[in-house]
């Protein structure tokens, strides 16, 4: 099993530039989640996905950011214009509906906005 | 915003030591879970916690879910260099789906 796999791991992009994060969950893994973490506010919740469908945007915090899940094995993040405050680290993290809590992350994604 | 308040914020401590960190709510929560996140990696699940008085065991971790479901605590006991990291409680709502609220973490740095 690889695990929730994400990319790219580092993202240096300069402001007003478009930035996509990916996403490869757990196969068989039914729900999909995005955080964002930082110093300031921890862990949030963003997005989150059931069978592919968005659930639950509320945590998306600009119109800037959309996600998408096109297929159970692929999802992206992506941030129109990116500004030098979306700098944080992104993960990606997968569930499995038969099982009892406990997502899997992945190892993140780390922007920089300059 | 944060639901879960999480303390200490920050630890240090010498190896061997035990240590214990808990996290607090107004909210009533379903399940409790305790993750540990190394540094350039995301968070791992510790225990998982399903019961109101639940205690739990995973080698030297041990977690507790409070009666009032409104808590939980982490204990590690003699601690070795490798439990340096950032623990994270996290609680689904009642009332809530499948997503987890976080607290804010602990930073443990263990001392040779």
């Amino acid at each position: 099993d690889a695990g929730v796999i994400q990319s790219p791991r580092h993202e240096v992009t300069e402001m007003g530039q478009e930035v996509t994060l990916r996403c490869k969950p757990i196969s068989g893994h039914n729900s999909l989640f995005w955080y964002r973490q930082t110093m300031m506010r921890g862990l949030e919740l963003l997005i989150y996905f059931n069978n592919n469908v968005p659930i639950d945007d509320s945590g998306m915090p600009e119109d800037r950011f959309s996600a998408k899940m096109p297929n159970a094995s692929f999802s992206t993040l992506k941030i129109q214009p990116s500004e030098p405050r979306d700098s944080a680290v992104y993960f990606c993290a997968s569930k499995s509906h038969a099982a009892d809590y406990g997502y899997t992350f992945g190892s993140g994604t780390r922007l920089t906005v300059v | 915003g944060q639901q879960l308040n999480q303390s200490p914020q920050s630890m240090f401590i010498q190896e061997g030591e035990d240590v214990s960190m808990n996290c607090t709510s107004s909210s009533i929560f379903n399940t409790w879970l305790w993750y540990k996140q190394d540094p350039g990696e995301g968070p791992v699940l510790l225990i998982a916690l399903y019961k109101a008085g639940e205690l739990t065991s995973n080698g030297r971790l041990t977690a507790q879910f409070g009666i009032t479901r409104k808590d939980s605590f982490l204990n590690i006991s003699a601690s070795i260099p490798s439990d340096v990291g950032i623990y994270f409680c996290a609680g689904q709502l009642i009332g809530s789906a499948r997503q987890l609220t976080f607290g804010s973490g602990t930073q443990l740095t263990v001392l040779p």
